[in-house]
């Protein structure tokens, strides 16, 4: 089975300034790792995904990540933060070949003016 | 480009009152998922399905019931509601390279 750590909870910046949400995750097969958004009071949206191929994957909105596999990571990147990233973010992680997401507990970024 | 669509958005069930959450998909997606959020808890999964007439348990799948008859639509019902099951309830929708979409979310409280 697969599982994902979301170490942060909640991470406050300014804007314009660089940040890193940190996930990793554990399974014993390849998996497939994914990014998502949630703004306050919607449904959840994709930012980014990783498949297979290069290990650096850019998204949405100018977030990007990076697959580790042998720190098994997929910390999510972005060098200037807007207000508008004020958000929740959750990592994912899947068995390749398999459609069952499982989900990390989120971590809440909070963009200060 | 309705996308995944959830009805109610909101509901108040007394404790024992059963109802049932519709959630409808235009994608012609085969694989359709039922999460609940709650906080520090993240998304957890409770039920899902992966074609027309099928369905399977996930990870909180006890007090919850499923039908999935036609490929669009995915019910989620709760027989006897308990406190424990308010949340906000989010269906999904896949196709085969697990990115999900979802629909805007039903909250439910139980008092």
């Amino acid at each position: 089975a697969q599982s994902v750590t979301q170490l942060d909870s909640q991470v406050p910046v300014f804007e314009e300034a660089p940040v890193e949400l940190r996930c990793n995750y554990s399974s014993s097969v390849s998996v497939y790792l994914f990014w998502y958004v949630q703004y306050p009071n919607q449904g959840l949206q994709l930012l980014l995904k990783y498949l297979s191929g290069s290990t650096l994957v850019k998204g949405i909105n100018g977030f990007e990540a990076e697959f580790n596999k042998s720190q098994t990571s997929f910390h999510l990147r972005k060098p200037s933060v807007h207000i508008s990233d004020t958000a929740e973010y959750f990592c994912a992680v899947s068995a390749t070949g398999f459609q069952k997401l499982v989900f990390g507990t989120g971590t809440r970024l909070l963009v200060s003016p | 480009n309705a996308g995944v669509t959830q009805t109610p958005k909101f509901r108040v069930l007394k404790t024992g009152q059963s109802m049932t959450l519709l959630c409808a998909q235009d994608m012609n997606h085969e694989y359709m998922y039922w999460y609940r959020q709650d906080p520090g808890m993240g998304l957890r999964l409770i039920h899902y399905s992966v074609g027309e007439g099928t369905t399977a348990k996930g990870e909180v799948p006890d007090g919850y019931n499923v039908s999935r008859l036609k490929k669009q639509n995915f019910l989620l019902g709760l027989e006897s509601a308990a406190p424990s099951q308010t949340s906000v309830y989010f269906c999904a929708s896949s196709y085969d390279t697990g990115e999900l979409f979802f629909g805007e979310g039903s909250r439910l409280t139980v008092l």
